[in-house]
């Protein structure tokens, strides 16, 4: 039930395309969704983050859409740069645990063609 | 990775040696992390702790220990290294308040146990 599920393990898409990462996670006291964006030799930055009151969160051309039915959320970049070219990692936590932990999926290597 | 320094960058040591990796933070911050980095396995937590002198076990804890003596410092330690414990070790520190908006996370340690 602390599993947060990741998907696809690698994804290819042209420059200009729209890479769609999904995550999935069965814990409905997870509240609080964070992407990171790392890149090689560093470590993960944070990229966007939601809230489950939101469905839709926008950040210049990443966004997270949310559906707290389905316990399902996605990151989208939309026109998609060879720069993107990093591994993302969703995750979750409960912000009410106090200890802020972090549950991450296994993580999704784009490559983005020029 | 500015405020969080990892040290060593890389490391090749002996089965059964023990190895310790260092984490500094400049951040202030209260909460920190030790997390390890696996193909096919994202990002899994080993140790954190939430206070100087106050630290729990993550997921992946066996055979791993962590001292926290002052709020920048927090060092892990392989008690007796095994081959399973090639990794890439991510430290990451986040501040009351602050940790549901994101870790820094630092430029990590390469561990090579051979």
């Amino acid at each position: 039930q602390q599993q947060v599920k990741q998907s696809p393990q690698s994804l290819i898409v042209q420059k200009g395309g729209i890479s769609i990462i999904n995550c999935a996670y069965e814990n409905t006291a997870f509240d609080y969704f964070p992407w990171y964006q790392q890149f090689p030799g560093k470590g993960p930055a944070l990229l966007i983050a939601i809230r489950p009151d939101v469905s839709e969160k926008k950040e210049g051309r990443f966004t997270i859409s949310f559906n707290k039915s389905a316990k399902q959320f996605s990151l989208h970049i939309m026109d998609s740069q060879p720069g993107d070219s990093a591994t993302y990692f969703c995750a979750a936590s409960i912000s009410g645990s106090g200890t802020y932990k972090y549950i991450f999926g296994t993580g999704t290597r784009l490559k983005v063609l020029a | 990775d500015a405020g969080i320094t990892q040290s060593p960058r890389h490391k090749v040591t002996e089965t059964g040696t023990p190895v310790t990796l260092r984490c500094h933070q400049t951040e202030n911050h209260r909460y920190m992390y030790w997390y390890r980095q696996d193909p096919g396995h994202g990002l899994r937590l080993i140790h954190y702790s939430y206070g100087v002198k106050d630290t729990d076990k993550g997921e992946v804890s066996d055979g791993y220990s962590v001292s926290r003596s002052k709020t920048e410092d927090f060092l892990l330690t392989l008690e007796s290294a095994t081959s399973s414990q090639t990794s890439v070790y991510f430290c990451a520190s986040a501040n009351q308040g602050m940790a549901n908006y994101g870790y820094t996370f630092g430029s990590g340690t390469r561990l090579t146990v051979v």
